[in-house]
């Protein structure tokens, strides 16, 4: 089955980090790109970046450059998104999807980031 | 960067109505860097359109979308329950960026 799993909810406080994971199967992992999305409550969808799973080449959106890091494993198809010096602004539902060519055509069910005191 | 703007924010319609989303750019984008996407309450979103009028795998014909250089529209012929969702646009150049959605609810 063709299909991302993405890893449970985190609850954070400020100032700290957090590291997601998002397990492919069902397709030929380094034939694509995973890019993460984020979506806060109750608002739209903010890109956040993507990576090469066969190269590790990334390309990060502008406005979170520097507090992120978006990395693979292509040992267990795994992709990872870490984000740090965590604000409660960073709350916030984050999903990772499937990418070729700009597109992301296969979501992961998402996981809740909560930054909170 | 290129902005996206989606309005209204929300469109009232009937099953089985017409519904027409436009979606602005802040300048002219090729056609082949537009696409739609829809979701669902509690769900992740779902590639709808790419090409700005390609239908990707799986999608109804009902779904359609057309426009060019900063207009662009996605149209649903005729609203079935399940097309009652938040529906956004998406420019996938270098920085790919999303329009703020527009809600299709029941009116």
């Amino acid at each position: 089955q063709v299909q991302l799993v993405q890893s449970a909810a985190e609850v954070k406080k400020p100032g700290a980090s957090v590291k997601l994971s998002c397990e492919a199967s069902g397709y030929p992992f380094i034939s694509y790109g995973i890019s993460w999305v984020r979506q806060a409550p109750g608002q739209g969808l903010e890109w956040m970046g993507w990576i090469s799973a066969y190269d590790g080449n990334t390309h990060y959106a502008q406005r979170i450059e520097g507090r992120v890091t978006m990395t693979t494993d292509t040992s267990t198809s795994t992709a990872y998104m870490e984000l740090r010096s965590l604000r409660s602004d960073d709350t916030a539902v984050y999903y990772c999807g499937r990418y070729e060519s700009g597109l992301v055509d296969l979501w992961g069910q998402g996981t809740l980031l909560t930054v909170s005191s | 960067e290129i902005v996206l703007t989606q309005s209204p924010g929300t469109l009232s319609l009937s099953p089985g109505e017409r519904a027409t989303l436009p979606c602005r750019a802040s300048q002219t984008i090729s056609r082949t860097y537009l696409a739609w996407y829809q979701q669902k309450p509690g769900q992740a979103p779902r590639l709808l359109i790419y090409a700005a009028s390609v239908r990707a795998t799986g999608i109804p014909d009902r779904f359609s979308g057309s426009g060019s250089g900063t207009a662009f529209t996605l149209t649903i012929s005729r609203l079935e329950p399940e097309d009652f969702a938040v529906y956004y646009c998406q420019h996938f150049g270098n920085s790919p960026t999303f329009g703020p959605g527009t809600k299709v609810d029941i009116k």
